[in-house]
């Protein structure tokens, strides 16, 4: 396994457009995190799942924006009508929690997608 | 509330070592992080320590962290161009044992 994946890498869409992320987390890892990251400021946390469960939701995630992992695997996240306050670097982690993985919650971040609304 | 602060820029000689700093707001907070970004590349967790340590030492990596204050510091040893980058301070909230609050991030650049 080489790491935390995501395609596509770049994105470019015009404004009210609809577009989706998919994030390949390390294979063993149970738990998987979205994040935006804007220009000169760090990641944002937005959601994360364990297993298939969402179980957390920032409130920066308007009803515009869902994610999914449906099989506890890959995860989607995706941006309904898009406006050009959505352009941002969208970061996707995965971590090992609980057994023998200690309690640091280690995140493996993605090279992430850059999203630019035109 | 959660925050975690640190100043943008920091420039230092080849050789002479580095100390990012950075200050958090949450009292409560379990693990305190230092990841770092490159361009065109993704984050990448340099260390971590326990709220419940002073100090910890990897090769040229020394993180201080003082409960009392809430600073936590990064120390980079004999700073060379490699190490060029940006440097994310980061916390875990005591309201949530999964998610990471991130500072701004400190630009690290190295004059020769």
């Amino acid at each position: 396994d080489t790491g935390v994946s995501q395609d596509p890498r770049h994105k470019i869409t015009k404004r009210g457009q609809n577009v989706t992320f998919r994030c390949d987390p390390i294979s063993e890892h149970n738990r998987l995190y979205w994040y935006r990251q804007t220009l000169g400021q760090g990641p944002e946390f937005l959601t994360y799942f364990q297993n298939e469960a969402q179980l957390e939701k920032s409130r920066l995630l308007s009803d515009r924006f869902s994610a999914e992992r449906p099989k506890g695997s890959f995860s989607t996240l995706e941006i309904q009508r898009t406006e050009q306050g959505d352009s941002a670097m969208y970061l996707c982690a995965s971590s090992l929690v609980g057994g023998s993985a200690g309690g640091q919650n280690e995140q493996f971040f993605g090279p992430g997608t850059r999203l630019t609304v035109l | 509330g959660e925050d975690v602060e640190q100043s943008l820029f920091l420039s230092v000689r080849e050789g002479d070592s580095s100390v990012i700093n950075c200050t958090y707001t949450d009292s409560s907070s379990t693990y305190l992080y230092w990841y770092k970004q490159e361009p065109g590349a993704g984050l990448q967790l340099l260390t971590y320590i326990f709220s419940n340590m002073d100090m910890k030492q990897d090769q040229r990596l020394t993180v201080l962290l003082n409960k009392k204050d809430k600073h936590l510091s990064l120390r980079i040893a004999d700073t060379q161009t490699g190490d060029s980058a940006i440097y994310f301070c980061a916390e875990t909230p005591h309201s949530s044992a999964s998610k990471i609050i991130f500072g701004s991030g400190t630009r690290l650049s190295i004059r020769p």
